[in-house]
């Protein structure tokens, strides 16, 4: 069973527009909240994390922010591109050091 | 620098039939990771290695086996591959855990179908 749930599975955005993706978990070993980025035939990266001292991170136009109170930390994609689209995976961690539980992945397609 | 090495990059398999996926890492990284995907599922931890020398069961570690031969290479076996196993394998690396913000550096895959 999951232990992140993400949502939306996919959306549609025009380009310019704002894509927007919402993570809940349910605990948590530690507060860090890893996002990564997956192309299609390739493996996942690291786009953008967070740690427990903010509860926004800001990296060109990606956003990620976090709402330890409501178990909830989002990803907002600004002005988005078509070099965006992509599957996107938000990630906490499971126990200890080296165990992240993944979501399910959004994917995000933005048209030109 | 390539980074994380997988191989090989598709297989097909029969029922019953056993593999090896290889992983080797260039990046002098003490931790590796091996991950299955599917669809709807997002990544599923199947085992890990902190360290040369430890191995440790992930969420969905049945069916499989590791073999942490060296601090490059991380191997992942099926000794009875069912077709429940059909699935998307990423080896992933990492300097250290993830308490201190390290990154998880994935391969590309190994696309693996059983028949």
């Amino acid at each position: 069973q999951q232990q992140v749930k993400q949502s939306p599975q996919s959306l549609i955005v025009q380009k310019g527009g704002i894509s927007i993706i919402n993570c809940a978990y349910e605990n948590t070993a530690f507060d860090y909240f890893p996002w990564y980025q997956q192309f299609p035939g390739k493996g996942p990266a690291l786009l953008i994390a967070i740690r427990p001292d903010v509860s926004e991170k800001k990296e060109g136009r990606f956003t990620i922010s976090f709402n330890k109170s409501a178990k909830q930390f989002s990803l907002h994609i600004m002005d988005s591109q078509p070099g965006d689209s992509a599957t996107y995976f938000c990630a906490a961690p499971l126990g200890n050091d080296y165990k992240l539980s993944f979501g399910a992945g959004t994917t995000v397609t933005v048209r030109a | 620098n390539a980074g994380v090495t997988q191989t090989p990059k598709f297989q097909v398999l029969k029922t019953g039939q056993s593999m090896t996926l290889q992983c080797a890492q260039d990046m002098n990284h003490n931790s590796m990771y091996w991950y299955r995907q599917d669809p709807g599922m997002g990544l599923r931890l199947i085992y890990y290695s902190a360290s040369e020398g430890t191995t440790d069961k992930g969420e969905v570690p049945n069916g499989y086996n590791v073999s942490r031969l060296n601090k490059r290479e991380f191997s992942l076996r099926l000794e009875s591959a069912a077709p429940s196993q059909t699935s998307v394998y990423f080896c992933a690396s990492s300097e250290v855990g993830v308490r201190v913000g390290q990154p998880q550096h994935f391969g590309d895959g190994t696309r693996l179908s059983i028949l």
